[in-house]
């Protein structure tokens, strides 16, 4: 079945650095990528998103790379500021239909 | 814009009882709403999807007879936990899609039952 799972549940960064949360998924079919952000009490908010056809994409102050070959995906946030703080998920969506399957998530805990 | 609203934000009801939760996308059409439940400290899990007229499609292990979905409009989609019990309590989102790809999140609704 499909499952995607992140490899650090929680990440502590110090207010400057960047940060790398990663995740994998298992459904190789899956065709679109996503990354949210949730902050305490709120529902998701979109990061940035890439397709299966590419293997990097960059929003602002943030790039996801994506490698089809191990199946792994990462969101990079540059010099991680506090308002960053937050649960980040990695969705996939697969080959049939628009359903999203989330990751099990990464905190992000940035120090001042 | 793509603002998805909820309301309540917020309900506790009595064990029992019934409540609905709104979902609007306030400045798009969806042709696509989800339903999700959320536990603290946990990731999302897809309950439903629903389509403007049409009977929503329910995730394995979700009962339809418990969280009634109606989908009336493009803007618009309801979810109703009938007979609520304690374990019901939860985090519940909704998003809307106006597409096939994105999805725009609502801010969720915490159902406490007591």
């Amino acid at each position: 079945g499909e499952s995607v799972g992140l490899h650090l549940p929680t990440l502590s960064v110090q207010e400057g650095d960047n940060s790398i949360i990663n995740c994998a998924y298992s459904n190789s079919a899956s065709d679109y990528f996503i990354w949210y952000k949730q902050e305490s009490g709120k529902g998701p908010q979109f990061i940035i998103d890439i397709r299966s056809n590419m293997d990097k994409r960059q929003g602002q102050r943030v790039t996801v790379l994506l490698n089809k070959t191990v199946k792994h995906l990462s969101l990079q946030i540059a010099a991680t500021q506090p308002g960053d703080s937050a649960v980040y998920f990695c969705a996939e969506r697969g080959a049939a239909g628009n359903k999203l399957t989330f990751g099990g998530g990464t905190r992000v805990l940035v120090k001042p | 814009g793509a603002v998805v609203s909820q309301h309540p934000s917020r309900v506790i009801c009595k064990s029992g009882t019934s409540v609905k939760i709104e979902c609007r996308s306030l400045d798009f059409q969806a042709t696509t709403m989800f339903w999700y439940r959320q536990f603290p400290k946990k990731s999302l899990m897809l309950m439903a999807t629903s389509n403007e007229g049409s009977k929503a499609t329910y995730e394995q292990g979700v009962e339809k007879d418990k969280f009634l979905i109606n989908h009336a409009s493009l803007t618009l989609s309801t979810l109703t936990v009938t007979s609520a019990h304690p374990e019901d309590s939860s985090f519940y989102i909704c998003s809307a899609a106006p597409g096939y790809n994105e999805q725009f999140f609502g801010p969720g609704t915490r159902l406490t039952v007591l």
